[in-house]
């Protein structure tokens, strides 16, 4: 099993422009979250999912972002429009619901 | 408020010292409690829980509601003990739903 694979590891873009992560969870596990990595603030929860489901995204900073789960094996976390303050790596993590998650290798974002 | 607090951004130590990786936490219900590790260009992955009170790669952390603390203990690094460690609370029963430390890098110098 590959564990949980980010897609892109490293994304570069211009403020304003629409950025999307993406994440496949590892095959059985119902639970997905979706993280944040920043020098201020650390390891931050942003939203989520159980059985493909949004249970808690109250994590989310604001309205530009957003994070979908349109199968079991699949979700996209979007910045749009995307700004500098955004720059951080994001985390995806998935669970068998047991009391362990298992973290993909993140996505490093730079927004200039 | 529900938090966890490593207070040590940096701790480098010699091969063979102890190490103790500190961790206090706030939360009003029953914590489940973790030690996560990232070490260079790998993956965040579990190290330990307390609830398994287990002894993984010779670390162990004991949960102490008294003072509120989990911190994580090796009586010998090792130079491949070199991380970052990162000490997390469980919030309810989804062991994803993680409120994370700062985390603390652990240099271990030959």
């Amino acid at each position: 099993d590959a564990g949980v694979i980010q897609s892109p590891r490293h994304e570069v873009t211009e403020m304003g422009q629409e950025v999307t992560l993406r994440c496949k969870p590892i095959s059985g596990h119902n639970s997905l979250f979706w993280y944040r990595q920043t020098m201020m603030r650390g390891l931050e929860l942003l939203i989520y999912f159980n059985n493909n489901v949004p249970i808690d995204d109250s994590g989310m900073p604001e309205d530009r972002f957003s994070a979908k789960m349109p199968n079991a094996s699949f979700s996209t976390l979007k910045i749009q429009p995307s700004e500098p303050r955004d720059s951080a790596v994001y985390f995806c993590a998935s669970s068998p619901g047991s009391l362990e998650a298992f973290f993909g290798q993140g996505t490093r974002l730079t927004v200039v | 408020a529900q938090r966890v607090t490593q207070p040590e951004k940096l701790l480098s130590v010699f091969k063979g010292a102890p190490v103790e990786l500190k961790c206090n936490y706030s939360y009003s219900g029953s914590p489940e409690l973790f030690w996560y590790v990232q070490y260079s260009r790998q993956r965040l992955q579990l190290l330990l829980r307390h609830i398994s009170r287990e002894s993984i790669k010779g670390f162990t952390a004991d949960l102490n509601k008294g003072e509120t603390s989990f911190h994580l203990k090796k009586p010998f690094a090792q130079e491949e003990d070199s991380a970052m460690y990162y000490c997390a609370l469980s919030r309810g029963n989804q062991g994803g739903k993680l409120i994370f430390g700062q985390g603390t890098e652990l240099s271990v110098k030959p």
